[in-house]
């Protein structure tokens, strides 16, 4: 099993829709929790920032962490079609020597 | 404010030629990191450097090296290119670990033929 595994895609839908996209974890000490957008032939951006568990919501965008189920989330309300791109959701323990551990990302398309 | 800068942009080798990607940040962060991202295979760790005097092997390491030149500066090279290194290089930065995220440069597109 890997430490970190998310929903393979791609994901298309239409203007307007809520978007939902998860990943899971096997690691119990992940304490920081992120979500990257990556346009196509750009570098990833950091997103959303969570630490622990619980919600943060950032205009339309809401990201939920349940480290009881190991299990993250990240939601899209009212989609546009500039929020086509692949999105990663990576996460780290802590301490100084910690790495981030990336999801293979999923493609998500917005269609007018 | 640049952020992670890489160079080149995009770089076209054949097999056995040898090359430098170069990355450089200016937010005076302690750690940088290369990775290859391929179709299907996400982001791949090849090394990272925890903090300036320090390398250290990641996932997939062989057929790379590289040099932290400074605090600023992190370069990768492939000695010997081979058409399994055809593919998209980051660098990327961070203040110290993980838990702070990484802040990405834009990527070199290389193609081994």
């Amino acid at each position: 099993q890997k430490e970190v595994e998310q929903d393979p895609g791609p994901l298309s839908v239409p203007e307007g829709a809520i978007v939902s996209l998860n990943c899971t974890y096997s690691n119990s000490a992940f304490q920081y929790f992120m979500w990257y957008r990556q346009y196509s032939r750009k570098g990833p951006e950091l997103l959303m920032y969570t630490y622990s568990s619980g919600n943060k919501e950032d205009g339309r965008f809401t990201a939920q962490v349940d480290k009881s189920s190991k299990y993250i989330s990240l939601f899209i309300r009212d989609s546009q079609p500039s929020d086509s791109a692949t999105y990663l959701c990576a996460m780290s323990a802590t301490g100084a020597n910690s790495k981030l551990t990336f999801g293979k990302g999923i493609t998500l398309s917005v269609r007018p | 404010n640049a952020g992670v800068t890489q160079t080149p942009k995009f770089q076209v080798l054949k097999t056995g030629q040898s090359m430098t990607l170069q990355c450089a940040q200016d937010m005076n962060h302690n750690s940088m990191y290369w990775y290859r991202q391929d179709p299907g295979m996400g982001l791949r760790l090849i090394y990272y450097s925890a903090s300036e005097g320090t390398t250290d092997k990641g996932e997939v390491p062989n057929g790379y090296n590289v040099s932290r030149l400074n605090k600023r500066e992190f370069s990768l090279r492939l000695e010997s290119a081979a058409p399994s290194q055809t593919s998209v290089y980051f660098c990327a930065s961070s203040q110290q670990g993980g838990g702070y995220g990484y802040t990405f440069g834009s990527g070199t597109r290389l193609t081994v033929v």
